[in-house]
């Protein structure tokens, strides 16, 4: 049982290219979550989803695209990469049941450096 | 808006000495609060929830609705303890909004 894996650890873009971030949990969760970090400040959510085929923004979705077409998979699109993403992503899932336990578990994150 | 506020960005106590680490929250509805840390080069997990009332590795945290407040303390530091603590507060749809996190050292 990994938990919530991603993928890349670290990647350093130009300005102007794209990439994705992978994210996988093997929990059976139907929660899953994006999560920003930028340095001194707390993660900030950029979108999240409640199932597969079901996504929203949240805090800070602009320059961000997902897509949820399994239950364990949940790609973060970044297009057109800007300085202002550089960050620290950060995935997450949860059950989301009623009743069910409601802690978020956290993969390990990806460094982004856009230059 | 629902907000957490973290006050402190750095704490520094002793080994054995008590800790506090402050979390001020606002939110119209009914709050659920959680303390969330991060050890050196570990992933972000959950330390304890409010509802749960539990002490974890010696901490609690009490929810004072009148202070809109969820402080996290701990009566005796241990070195440990030493990691970044994040408070959140869910909202909507499962979503947590964060504060912008603690970062603890305890002195030896």
């Amino acid at each position: 049982n990994a938990g919530v894996t991603q993928t890349p650890k670290f990647r350093i873009l130009k300005i102007g290219q794209s990439m994705t971030l992978q994210c996988t949990q093997d929990m059976n969760h139907n929660y899953m979550y994006w999560y920003r970090q930028d340095p001194g400040m707390g993660l900030k959510l950029i979108y999240y989803s409640v199932g597969a085929g079901i996504t929203d923004k949240g805090e800070v979705p602009n320059g961000y695209n997902v897509s949820r077409s399994t239950t364990e998979d949940f790609p973060l699109r970044l297009e057109l990469a800007a300085p202002s993403q550089t960050s620290v992503y950060f995935c997450a899932s949860t059950s989301g049941l009623a009743g069910g336990e409601e802690t978020q578990y956290f993969g390990p994150g990806t460094r982004l450096l856009v230059l | 808006a629902q907000r957490v506020t973290q006050p402190e960005k750095l704490l520094s106590v002793f080994k054995g000495a008590p800790v506090e680490l402050k979390c001020n929250y606002s939110y119209s509805g009914s709050p659920e609060l959680f303390w969330y840390v991060q050890y050196s080069r570990q992933r972000l997990q959950l330390l304890l929830r409010h509802i749960s009332r539990e002490s974890i590795k010696g901490f609690t945290a009490d929810l004072n609705k009148g202070e809109t407040s969820f402080h996290l303390k701990k009566p005796f530091a241990q070195e440990e303890d030493s990691a970044m603590y994040y408070c959140a507060l869910k909202w909507g749809a499962q979503k947590l909004v964060f504060g912008q996190g603690t970062r603890l050292t305890i002195n030896p």
